[in-house]
């Protein structure tokens, strides 16, 4: 079975520029988590939906920060404008059980802004 | 104070030994606990859940919670090299949504 797939893998972009990170979740879990990784931060998370609904973004930076989930199988994170202190790992999780089980991780997305 | 913490590390351990790694949470009404292992430039993936006061064996892990305490811990017995990686401690959040806070992580060497 395919696990949760992220990309791009890598990015690098300049200051100002728009970033979309895309992620698809194991098919049949309902939960979806967006979580940034930095040395000195650790593994945050940034915002969390339930059956596409988003629950708690309480985790999002700024204004800059937004995420979608249109659908059970599609999430979006879009940071615009990107700022040299994003740079960091995304990384998208899925769980059938919310956060009260197991969470499945892609394979992250690394963003460098320069 | 943070709602998970860790030692960062490194831990040294020769191959054979025992690694012991701990964590304290903040939350009371934490009920779900977590070790999640992330070998260098991976994702995380999880190795022990525990939800009950006491010792949870699988193969050479062992995990230990004490909600008294506020205390979760992780026993590698017969470490290999293949253990070496970073370790974090998960708990969920319980009021209102239900999300996972993660520790800083350690991170275990395994000296052959």
């Amino acid at each position: 079975d395919a696990g949760v797939i992220q990309s791009p893998r890598h990015e690098v972009t300049e200051m100002g520029q728009e970033v979309t990170l895309r992620c698809k979740p194991i098919s049949g879990h309902n939960s979806l988590f967006w979580y940034r990784q930095t040395m000195m931060r650790g593994l945050e998370l940034l915002i969390y939906f339930n059956n596409n609904v988003p629950i708690d973004d309480s985790g999002m930076p700024e204004d800059r920060f937004s995420a979608k989930m249109p659908n059970a199988s599609f999430s979006t994170l879009k940071i615009q404008p990107s700022e040299p202190r994003d740079s960091a790992v995304y990384f998208c999780a899925s769980s059938l059980t919310g956060g009260a089980g197991e969470l499945f991780f892609g394979e992250g997305s690394r963003l460098t802004v320069l | 104070q943070k709602e998970v913490e860790q030692n960062s590390g490194p831990l040294s351990v020769p191959e054979g030994a025992i690694a012991s790694l701990n964590c304290t949470y903040s939350d009371r009404g934490s009920q779900s606990f977590f070790w999640y292992r992330q070998y260098s430039g991976k994702s995380p993936e999880l190795i022990m859940s525990i939800y009950s006061n006491g010792d949870k064996e699988d193969g050479r892990f062992t995990a230990q919670l004490n909600k008294a305490s506020q205390y979760v811990s992780l026993l590698i017995r017969d470490s290999q090299p293949s253990d070496s990686a970073t370790y974090l401690c998960a708990v969920n959040r319980p009021q209102g949504a239900q999300k996972l806070v993660f520790g800083q992580g350690t991170r275990l060497t395994i000296n052959p």
